[in-house]
This record gives structure tokens, C-alpha cells and sequence, in this order.
């Protein structure tokens, strides 16, 4: 049990808009910042997005986050077949004093 | 450019112990917390354990916590992470990363730990 809570799966047609969803409480997502994190099969996790909305170089604009009070939200709009992976979202918890992610969201691109 | 390289994985039998390390390389290791997160077979990611660029801050997950020891020694660029008690809840890919709210995140390609008799 992910400590973040993240549906487990998401899809949506090439071009299309998507949305992932994070949800924490106030101990992490609701007083600190949330980071996505991009995972394709037998590779390692790669940051997609930094402090809630920012974007690391290199990473295309289609990929934006926001946060709102303990939730945070991935949007991908533009849906293409190379963003088939698994995101997840992470935040640092004051009460654990260590990073916490979420169970990860598998999106498929129909 | 900027590498993580993790190694001392490998099969062991329940209560036994490994030693992992991981060999940083290209960016500023000395200045850096740098974190071990696990991923289990076709589970999601777990933070581990942090250790802050001078070794004077130490967290751990509470699945780890007494079990486990993480170190470092900045002048080899090196990250430690002692694993005793081993349990098979402890199987997984073992990542050296820096995670952080910053664009500066890396990540190694992981070394597995089987904990199975």
C-alpha cells in the first residue's frame, strides 16, 4: 500500500489529452512539493516533472504538473505512443522524513 | 557525463546479508544526499534510505529501519548500503538516485537482490 495514491491505469488515443492524479496528505503532497517520474520497462525511472510544475531540459512541453492542496496532477496533452509507461508521483513526508511515491499509473496508448 | 553505477546484488538466503555500493561519477557527489530506492517485480518504487552529502543526516524506511545501513565515502565517489536480516519482502532492484526537487536527478540501472532459500 503506496503511501500516494495514484490510479493504477490510465489510456487515451494518440493526440489525445490525459491526466494522472496523486493524492497525499499533509504530512507530504499537502507541504511539500511533487515530483513525476517517467519508467519505461527495464529501465530506470526518469524525472519528467520537478517542484510540482517544473521541467527538467529536455523534457517536451506536452508533460506539465500542478498541485493543489494534497492532490497533484500529470497532464499529458498530445498523447503519442512513445509515452506508453508507468508514472509515478513522489513527495518528501515531514512524519516518515523520507521520500514517499505512489503505487505508479500504467498508461496505455490506445 | 553523469553515472551511478550499483553493484553487490545477488542471491541470498533469508537472514543473510549483502553489502551494495554504488560508483558516482561526472557531477559533484561530495555536495549531494543521495537515496537507495527498491523497486520489487512488477511493483511500484520504494524509498529505502537517505544520507546527506556529509553523512551526518541518515533516514530510513521504517521495512528497513535496524536492518539496514546506509554510508558513504566521498572521497571515492562511493555509496553503501549494508542489508542484514534479509527477509523476501526484501527482493528487488536496488537503485542508487538522487532524489530531490531539482532538474539534477539521476539514477543507476539498478542492482537486483534475491533474498530465497
Amino acid at each position: 500500500q503506496s503511501v500516494l495514491t495514484q490510479p493504477p491505469s490510465a489510456s487515451g488515443t494518440p493526440g489525445q489529452r490525459v491526466t494522472i492524479s496523486c493524492s497525499g496528505s499533509s504530512s507530504n503532497t499537502g507541504s511539500n512539493s511533487v515530483n513525476w517520474y517517467q519508467q519505461f520497462p527495464g529501465t530506470a525511472p526518469k524525472l519528467l516533472i520537478y517542484t510540482n510544475n517544473q521541467r527538467p531540459s529536455g523534457v517536451p512541453d506536452r508533460f506539465s504538473g500542478s498541485k493543489s492542496g494534497t492532490s497533484a496532477s500529470l497532464a499529458i496533452s498530445g498523447l503519442q505512443s512513445e509515452d506508453e509507461a508507468d508514472y509515478y508521483c513522489a513527495a518528501w513526508d515531514d512524519s516518515l522524513n523520507g521520500w514517499v511515491f505512489g503505487g505508479g499509473t500504467k498508461l496505455t496508448v490506445l | 557525463e553523469v553515472q551511478l553505477v550499483e553493484s553487490g546484488g545477488g542471491l541470498v538466503k533469508p537472514g543473510g546479508s549483502l553489502n551494495l555500493s554504488c560508483a558516482a561519477s561526472g557531477f559533484t557527489f561530495s555536495g549531494y544526499t543521495i537515496n537507495w530506492v527498491r523497486q520489487a517485480p512488477g511493483k511500484g518504487l520504494e524509498w529505502v534510505s537517505s544520507i546527506s552529502s556529509t553523512g551526518k543526516d541518515i533516514f530510513y524506511a521504517d521495512s528497513v529501519k535496524g536492518r539496514f545501513t546506509i554510508s558513504r565515502d566521498n572521497a571515492k565517489n562511493s555509496l553503501f548500503l549494508q542489508m542484514n536480516s534479509l527477509r523476501a519482502e526484501d527482493t528487488a532492484l536496488y537503485y542508487c538516485a538522487r532524489v530531490a526537487y531539482s532538474s539534477s536527478s539521476y539514477w543507476g540501472q539498478g542492482t537486483l537482490v534475491i533474498v530465497s532459500s
